[in-house]
């Protein structure tokens, strides 16, 4: 089955500086690849995606780059903000199968 | 849209007792994913329903879990006979049909559970 690792497992920024959080897959039959920001105590929640045939997608200070070749993908957050402060998960998706990487705890120091 | 709702959002039990989790998908969303969240770790997967139909459930154990997801009413995710380490926090997804997703999933609140 799939398997997604996840890096780094902590990540401590500035506020205003950027953060990359990346992710590497097996399946190369996984199709799509969604994002999930986690709050302390709070579910997931989907905050970007991207599928296979697509190298990169933005929406404002959030983008996720793809490189199938590479079977890896990234998170990149622009101008980090306090707010940010939680745990990201990546997934990659293979038919019905989600499979979830272990999580980043992404910390902006004010 | 109320989104997806899970209850009750905290369950005691004690070890050898039955905990029910119930997952209403959001409105439209015939597909529910269960996943399990251990403290300070990720998201596992543990079973894939549709409308009366277990569709893959390779993340659950092979003892004492079961789920279902009936024709009519909530998702239901039972485990018998709790022991210490059911204690977690559990997440339930819905999807829409595939002909108008991407896949992707909206997450309940969860059910965290404690076992004493």
């Amino acid at each position: 089955g799939e398997n997604v690792e996840q890096h780094p497992s902590t990540l401590s920024v500035q506020e205003g500086d950027s953060a990359v959080i990346k992710c590497t897959y097996s399946d190369s039959a996984s199709n799509y690849f969604p994002w999930y920001k986690q709050e302390l105590g709070k579910r997931p929640q989907l905050i970007i995606d991207i599928r296979s045939n697509v190298g990169e997608k933005k929406d404002q200070r959030i983008a996720v780059t793809l490189n199938k070749t590479a079977k890896h993908f990234s998170l990149h957050i622009t101008e980090t903000q306090p707010e940010d402060s939680a745990v990201y998960f990546c997934a990659a998706k293979v038919d019905n199968d989600m499979r979830f990487g272990a999580g980043t705890r992404l910390t902006v120091k004010p | 849209n109320a989104g997806v709702m899970q209850n009750p959002r905290h369950l005691v039990r004690r070890r050898g007792q039955e905990a029910r989790l119930r997952c209403s998908p959001m409105k439209g969303h015939s597909h529910v994913y269960w996943y399990r969240q251990l403290p300070e770790e990720g998201l596992k997967f543990m079973v894939y329903l549709q409308k009366e139909n277990i569709i893959d459930e390779s993340g659950m154990p092979k003892e004492r879990f079961s789920a279902e997801f009936p024709k009519e009413g909530p998702s239901i995710l039972r485990i018998q006979q709790v022991v210490r380490g059911d204690s977690a926090a559990y997440f339930c997804a819905s999807s829409p049909p595939e002909a108008l997703s991407m896949g992707e999933q909206y997450f309940g609140p969860g059910t965290r559970l404690t076992v004493t």
